[in-house]
Formats: structure tokens, C-alpha cells, sequence
């Protein structure tokens, strides 16, 4: 069982928004400004796309965007595309040099 | 470009060990954290191991502390993942990731994996 809890599912018409959430607890999402989230396509390796809860990796698109609101953070990807249909996953730093990541969330662009 | 090549993965008896390699190109492993990351079959991702830039800390999960050693040859660019005393628990892809800054636990590049299979 994951340390943060992620719905397993979301879905999204191209050109809409879609919103995944990511709950964890004080020690670790409401704790620290250190939320990441990871896109996985199937077979490959997961790529980052937002650090310390709403920063963006050089190259990713604006049209991901995070934030975060006590013990959940969320992950927004506006103006939905094909390429968006992936697993999502996200972080959160939980003190002592530990890392624990949510369960994932499937996102189907319908 | 940078690149992170694992090699080492197969399949191996309960109990025993194996070691993963991870080559880096692309980049100098000293300025930048370097992690091991896993994923069971069909779950979730899992941060195994860690070590900061220039590679004085170690940090493990609690599920492999004392059984598993990251360590680094600067010489070759590479790091390494020691698993010992491996269970059906350990079966997973290991990916070898790029921190993001000298030790941040965000991982900014990461290899294509190299699959571990626990299995009598």
C-alpha cells in the first residue's frame, strides 16, 4: 500500500483539464513544499514534470501546473491531449532523507 | 545528452544477491544526487536508495535498509546497487535516476530500467 493516496483513475476529453489529487498526511505532503509529480508511459520510464510542488522542469509544457492545499496536492494538465494518456504519479519528500511516492493515477484521454 | 544505462537485471534465487550497474553519460555523477528507484510488476513506484553528490551519505528505505548498498565509482561515472539477502518482495524493474540538484529526492533523468525477478 502506497504512502500517498492517488484516485486510480482519471479521465478527460481532448482540449479539457483534468485534476489529480494526492493525499498524504502532515509528515510528508502537508509538511514539506517538496511535492513532485512523474508521467509514465507504459514501458518507459517515468519523466518529471513538476518538483517543490509547482515548479516546472525546463521543457515541459505550461499546460501542466501543481499546487497543494494542506495534506493534498494536485496535478492540473490543461488543454488535453492524446500524448497526455499516461500514469501519473506523485512524490513528497517525508523527512529524514525519505521519499514516498502515491499508488499512480491512469489518465485516459477519451 | 544524458544518459543512465543499467545493466546487471535477471532472475535470481530467494536469498541471494545480485549487483545493478548504472553508466552515466552526458554528466559528471559528483555534482548531482544519484538514486535507485523500483516498480513491482503492474504497481506503483518505490525510491530504494539514494546518495548525495559527493557521495558521504547513503539513505535507504526502510524496506531495504541492511540488505541493499548504493556506492559509486567516479572513475567510471557509474553507480551501483548491492541487493543482498533478496526476497519475492524485491521483484521489480530498478531504475537508476538523476537527482535534480546535489540531493533534492526529485529525479530529472532517469534509464530504461533493468528488470530484477526473485524467483526459486
Amino acid at each position: 500500500q502506497s504512502a500517498l493516496t492517488q484516485p486510480p483513475s482519471a479521465s478527460g476529453s481532448p482540449g479539457q483539464s483534468v485534476t489529480i489529487s494526492c493525499t498524504g498526511t502532515s509528515s510528508d505532503v502537508g509538511g514539506y513544499d517538496y511535492v513532485s509529480w512523474y508521467q509514465q508511459h507504459p514501458g518507459r520510464a517515468p519523466k518529471l514534470l513538476i518538483y517543490e510542488v509547482n515548479e516546472r522542469p525546463s521543457g515541459v509544457p505550461d499546460r501542466f501546473s501543481g499546487s497543494k492545499s494542506g495534506n493534498t496536492a494536485s496535478l492540473t494538465v490543461s488543454g488535453l491531449q492524446a500524448d497526455d494518456e499516461a500514469d501519473y504519479f506523485c512524490g513528497s519528500y517525508a523527512g529524514r532523507k525519505n521519499l514516498v511516492f502515491g499508488g499512480g493515477t491512469k489518465l485516459t484521454v477519451l | 545528452q544524458v544518459q543512465l544505462v543499467e545493466s546487471g537485471g535477471g532472475v535470481v534465487q530467494p536469498g541471494k544477491s545480485l549487483r545493478l550497474s548504472c553508466a552515466a553519460s552526458g554528466f559528471i555523477i559528483s555534482r548531482h544526487g544519484m538514486h535507485w528507484v523500483r516498480q513491482a510488476p503492474g504497481k506503483g513506484l518505490e525510491w530504494v536508495a539514494g546518495m548525495d553528490y559527493d557521495g558521504r551519505r547513503e539513505y535507504y528505505a526502510d524496506s531495504v535498509k541492511g540488505r541493499f548498498t548504493i556506492s559509486r565509482d567516479i572513475s567510471k561515472n557509474t553507480i551501483y546497487l548491492q541487493m543482498n539477502s533478496l526476497g519475492a518482495e524485491d521483484t521489480a524493474v530498478y531504475f537508476c535516476a538523476r537527482d535534480l540538484t546535489l540531493f533534492q529526492l526529485d529525479f530529472d533523468f532517469w534509464g530504461q530500467g533493468a528488470l530484477v525477478t526473485v524467483s526459486s
